[in-house]
């Protein structure tokens, strides 16, 4: 069974460009969370969808929107890039019956 | 509200030293618990979990955690510990029948040669 698969691994934007990250999920999970993880700053709920809706938001700016599509997987859209913005975002999905997640291996975006 | 403290952000232990790495949870109702590792650039991966059976959790890589609920607790233990051991923790709750998952600060396990 493939894991949760996220791209690209490593992205390095400069400050005011946008940055996507996509998110591929297990297959048969329908919930997707996206999570930041700041150097010093632990694990930050960022976004959770669940069959191509958006069900809970974190305390972050709006420039931080995502999607789901048909088919589960989600992407993470970060406008208006800062400095601060950079960090490792970690994409995890979940089949609903409350569990635990399963992770990804992160995308490690770099704001220069 | 679910919240999670992890006490102690750094811990440094002997190898073959028993491992113990504190997490206390705050819940209004039965929780579900879980313990993940994060390696370096990694991302995490699920230790054990508590769902509302035996009390005594047993993961992979030799961990296990105890759910006490008089003292609020679901600290993980390894009784030897080993070089490979080394990473980052983190102890996480949730509410049964919820989805979102509220995460403790981390814990970094050092181990001494």
């Amino acid at each position: 069974e493939a894991g949760v698969t996220q791209s690209p691994t490593h992205l390095i934007k400069t400050r005011g460009q946008q940055a996507t990250l996509r998110c591929s999920p297990i297959s048969g999970h329908t919930s997707v969370y996206w999570y930041q993880q700041a150097l010093g700053l632990g694990l930050q709920f960022l976004l959770w969808y669940d069959e191509g809706e958006e069900r809970n938001r974190g305390n972050f700016p709006p420039r931080f929107s995502g999607r789901q599509f048909p088919n589960y997987s989600s992407e993470l859209n970060v406008n208006a890039l800062e400095l601060e913005d950079s960090a490792l975002y970690l994409c995890a999905s979940s089949d609903g019956q409350g569990y635990g997640y399963t992770f990804g291996s992160g995308t490690r975006l770099t704001v220069v | 509200a679910q919240s999670v403290t992890q006490l102690g952000s750094h811990v440094s232990v002997s190898e073959g030293a028993l491992v113990l790495l504190r997490c206390n949870y705050s819940s209004s109702v039965p929780p579900y618990l879980f313990w993940y590792v994060q390696y370096p650039n990694q991302g995490l991966q699920l230790l054990l979990k508590y769902t509302s059976a035996a009390t005594l959790v047993k993961g992979i890589n030799g961990f296990e955690a105890e759910f006490k609920k008089s003292e609020t607790s679901f600290h993980l233990t390894k009784p030897s510990a080993h070089m490979s051991d080394a990473a980052e923790y983190f102890c996480a709750v949730k509410r049964q029948g919820a989805q979102k998952l509220v995460f403790g600060q981390g814990t970094r396990l050092t181990i001494n040669p």
